[in-house]
């Protein structure tokens, strides 16, 4: 198993502000992944985080809104950018490992914008 | 298009119960099936997988490729049971998943 640690729990920001969310995994993993969860939603992908490369973003996502960093096996971060109220979600970081594709879930982080 | 459809936002029975989480999918493959689970103030987990064909906790769910189903099964419910359950899909070799919204299962005593 995996046990992943991020950070902020939960934010209130300013509309037009960034906010940076960190992701640390206790090993390395070769897949990273940021999903978002809108209120009343389902949880959608964002993008795949590549050690090493740009990461990989899903239909809807662009990087100039998510930038993201993955400097090792271990750490990844998401920014979301210009904030305005519609990016209130949640953003949960994932990683898949152990047997076969089990996901593995970070607590998530709670954004406010205002 | 690839999709997972939960019909039920919430769910609730009484305790001693049997419960069933419909789960339904749309995707051109073969995808690996999953539920997961979130209890109050926890992390998303999983429950069970459909090539594991276990049961956990109480819990079953069968995939019926004929009606693309996965729904979630268990005979006698208990309060512990009350979560927030979400089924979920990955296609062959992708490790990303689609999520359904997800259904509350509340059991009362």
């Amino acid at each position: 198993s995996a046990v992943i640690s991020q950070k902020p729990s939960r934010d209130i920001c300013q509309r037009g502000t960034s906010l940076t969310i960190q992701c640390q995994v206790d090993s390395q993993v070769t897949m990273m992944f940021w999903y978002r969860q809108q209120p009343g939603q389902s949880l959608t992908l964002i993008a795949t985080a590549n050690q090493g490369s740009e990461a990989t973003y899903e239909s809807g996502f662009v990087i100039d809104k998510f930038p993201i960093s993955r400097p090792n096996l271990t750490f990844s971060t998401l920014t979301v950018s210009n904030m305005s109220p519609e990016d209130s979600s949640i953003y949960l970081c994932s990683v898949v490992g152990g047997v076969g594709t089990e996901a593995f879930f970070g607590q998530g982080t709670r954004l406010t914008v205002v | 298009a690839q999709r997972v459809t939960q019909p039920e936002k919430l769910l609730s029975v009484f305790k001693g119960a049997p419960v069933e989480l419909k789960c339904n999918y749309s995707y051109s493959g073969s995808p690996e099936l999953f539920w997961y689970v979130q209890y109050s103030r926890q992390r998303l987990q999983l429950l069970l997988r459909h090539i594991s064909r276990e049961s956990i906790k109480g819990f079953t769910a069968d995939l019926n490729k004929g009606e693309t189903s996965f729904h979630l099964k268990k005979p006698f419910a208990q309060e512990e049971d009350s979560a927030m359950y979400y089924c979920a899909l990955s296609g062959p070799g992708t490790y990303k998943y689609i999520f359904g919204t997800g259904t509350r299962l509340k059991v009362l005593a």
